[in-house]
């Protein structure tokens, strides 16, 4: 069966520091991957998704990136973290070739905070 | 630009009742519909669906509705259980939306004992 597995838990860094959010999957191959963030208030707000290595498409602009160096590794990352930032980060995963209406798979996220 | 929106943020129910969660579209496009379920500090759990040739989809104790005409649709547990209590959301996507589901803000449903 497949899982994911996102980390860390939760993360405090200061305005002006970078950042680092990995998220791997296990028991498939080329999964679809996708970067998700809920801000206060407000709903899931999709980010960046990947169909396959080194493919990254951005949804909105703003102050983070995305990478996939491995089939199964989606990192997020940001060189200077703004209060904006902050946020609870989530990641989630798709068989690959499935439909487009097929749904997507959670992992536990991340509670950052920005100070 | 909130392509769904759930307009309750919150809803309180006493066990045993039925809880009815709404969620409203602005996409006309949008052809298939999700609800998920997301407890505090876990990742959103898929719970059920319904596609935009039908306007009812049953499972268990929970049914989704689909009003086409008033781009609306509604998810009614029945009856409801204390665990339920957690924050649902009610996402859409269509063919063309390239992998993307369109989330809600989420309603946060409280069942009472």
């Amino acid at each position: 069966s497949q899982t994911i597995h996102q980390w860390p838990a939760t993360l405090v860094q200061p305005v002006g520091s970078p950042l680092s959010l990995e998220c791997t999957v296990e028991g498939t191959s080329n999964p679809n991957l996708y970067w998700y963030r809920q801000a206060a208030g407000r709903g899931l707000q999709l980010l960046f998704y990947s169909v396959g290595i080194g493919q990254i498409s951005s949804e909105v602009p703003q102050n983070l990136s995305a990478s996939r160096p491995q089939d199964r590794q989606f990192i997020l990352s940001s060189k200077k973290l703004l209060l904006s930032d902050s946020g609870f980060y989530l990641c989630a995963w798709r068989l690959t070739g499935s439909s487009y209406n097929s749904p997507l798979h959670f992992g536990n996220g991340t509670r950052l905070t920005v100070t | 630009d909130q392509q769904v929106k759930q307009n309750s943020p919150s809803l309180s129910v006493q066990e045993g009742r039925i809880s009815i969660l709404n969620c409203d579209y602005t996409n006309s496009m949008f052809d298939y519909f999700l609800w998920y379920k997301k407890y505090p500090a876990e990742g959103p759990t898929f719970l059920i669906s319904i596609s935009s040739i039908k306007d009812k989809n049953e499972d268990g104790r929970f049914t989704v509705f689909l009003n086409k005409s008033a781009k609306h649709l509604s998810l009614h547990i029945v009856p409801s259980q204390p665990g339920d209590s957690a924050v649902y959301f009610c996402a859409a996507t269509y063919g063309g939306a390239t992998n993307k589901l369109i989330f809600g803000t989420g309603t946060l449903l409280a069942v009472q004992p």
